[in-house]
């Protein structure tokens, strides 16, 4: 069965500094992987998908994920964090022929001024 | 901000009650998801549905219900309602079947059971 762990429940950052969530997943084939965001009273906003391809992924408000097969990672990073990305953040995988995604945990960051 | 509404916004209900929850999906999305998100957790799939048909279904008992309508809206009723199924509950629409295609999730429908 597929599983998702995000390791890190809270992260702190300073605004201006860079950012990064840890995504291990558990897949037995080639993985979807998403990462998604949720800030409070909202739905889940895609920030990035990785298929097939680069293994590096860009996506929107300047996020980037890396996928490594070898350690089972799809890690988000962020050069420089704003205040507005204060949010949760969700990793996500997703069977190839499958129809549901499932998520890890998820990551809460909290931005200091 | 995708298409995809969600009604209502809250709802209070008493255990042993029963809910509709309803999922306007994005135009031209034919394929609906149903998640459970439990506070301080991560959204779990509770089923698809693909043109009115049921496409698979987590790890959730038969109280759990669903419809998809022929114009791709979809509700989803729980019946004998449970304290643990407070939750907020999001509906995703894609295009295509299965999970290549993205998911485009709705605000949910915060449900507190008392």
């Amino acid at each position: 069965a597929q599983s998702v762990t995000q390791p890190d429940i809270h992260i702190t950052v300073s605004e201006g500094a860079s950012l990064e969530l840890r995504c291990n997943y558990s897949y037995g084939a080639t993985p979807y992987l998403f990462w998604y965001v949720q800030s409070p009273g909202q739905g889940l906003q895609l920030l990035l998908k990785y298929f097939s391809g680069d293994t590096l992924v860009q996506g929107i408000k300047g996020f980037e994920a890396e996928f490594k097969r070898s350690q089972s990672s799809f890690n988000l990073r962020k050069p420089s964090v704003h205040w507005s990305d204060a949010a949760e953040y969700f990793c996500a995988v997703g069977e190839a022929a499958g129809n549901k995604l499932t998520f890890g945990g998820g990551t809460r960051v909290l931005v200091k001024p | 901000e995708t298409g995809v509404t969600q009604s209502p916004t809250h709802l209070i209900k008493t255990r042993g009650q029963q809910v509709t929850l309803r999922c306007s999906s994005q135009s031209g999305h034919n394929t609906v998801s149903w998640y459970q998100q439990a506070l301080g957790q991560g959204p779990q799939f509770i089923f698809q549905y693909y043109r009115e048909e049921e496409n698979g279904r987590g790890n959730f008992p038969p109280r759990f219900s669903g419809l998809q309508f022929p114009n791709y809206s979809s509700e989803l009723n729980v019946n004998a309602l449970e304290l643990d199924d407070s939750a907020l509950y999001l509906c995703a629409s894609s295009s295509v079947i299965g999970s290549r295609d993205t998911q485009y999730f709705g605000p949910g429908t915060r449900l507190t059971v008392l």
